[in-house]
């Protein structure tokens, strides 16, 4: 069974600094894996999506790296700012079509 | 575009009561999937469709059903309301794997009394 792990749990960096966020999962068989963004009360937004094939994906200020062999994938977030903060989810997609979340990582940037 | 919409937002049951959820998207996705999220536990996913007509069972379906009569909408159903599924609900809509960016819904907030 699939299990996806967010490591930490919470995360708290100066504005400014650069952030790594991480993810594993036990059973490297994956169509990609997705990084998602929750504002409280809200839905989840994706950030990045990252085939199995692929080794990484960038937008503007965030990087998401994917190595299937060890199950794991970051999320690198450069210059942080205050709007940076919220919870992010990663989840992998099965070929059963399942996909499976981690709990995520809550991150806040002091001003 | 609207996206991915919820209904309704946020409802209050009590033990025994039966609702239902609907969730609509307009972007032709063939996926749709419900997922619930609480404290704690992350994001299940309780049921899902790969096309109209197509329904499956994800991680916690139990106490769910769902249809999809068509394309754009997945119904969510509680035949009998329990407080174990206080939650949040969250709907999401994707095309088929590999390209599969999920797009989600607002939520909806459901209080069971």
């Amino acid at each position: 069974k699939q299990e996806v792990t967010q490591i930490p749990a919470a995360l708290s960096v100066p504005e400014g600094e650069n952030l790594v966020l991480n993810c594993s999962f036990t059973d490297s068989a994956i169509y990609n894996l997705q990084w998602f963004r929750q504002d409280p009360g809200k839905g989840l937004t994706s950030l990045l999506l990252i085939q199995s094939s692929q080794r990484e994906q960038t937008s503007g200020r965030l990087n998401a790296s994917l190595d299937k062999s060890s199950g794991r994938s970051t999320l690198y977030i450069a210059a942080s700012q205050p709007g940076d903060s919220a919870t992010y989810l990663c989840a992998v997609s099965d070929r059963d079509d399942k996909i499976i979340f981690g709990k995520g990582t809550r991150l806040h940037i002091l001003p | 575009n609207a996206g991915v919409t919820q209904t309704p937002k946020f409802r209050v049951l009590k033990t025994g009561q039966s609702m239902t959820l609907l969730c609509a998207q307009d972007m032709n996705h063939e996926y749709m999937y419900w997922y619930r999220q609480d404290p704690g536990m992350g994001l299940r996913l309780i049921h899902y469709s790969v096309g109209e007509g197509t329904t499956a069972k994800g991680e916690v379906p139990d106490g769910y059903n769902v249809s999809r009569l068509k394309k754009q909408n997945f119904l969510l159903g509680l035949e009998s309301a329990a407080p174990s599924q206080t939650s949040v609900y969250f709907c999401a809509s994707s095309y088929p794997p590999p390209w599969e960016t999920q797009y989600f819904g607002p939520g909806t907030r459901l209080l069971v009394l």
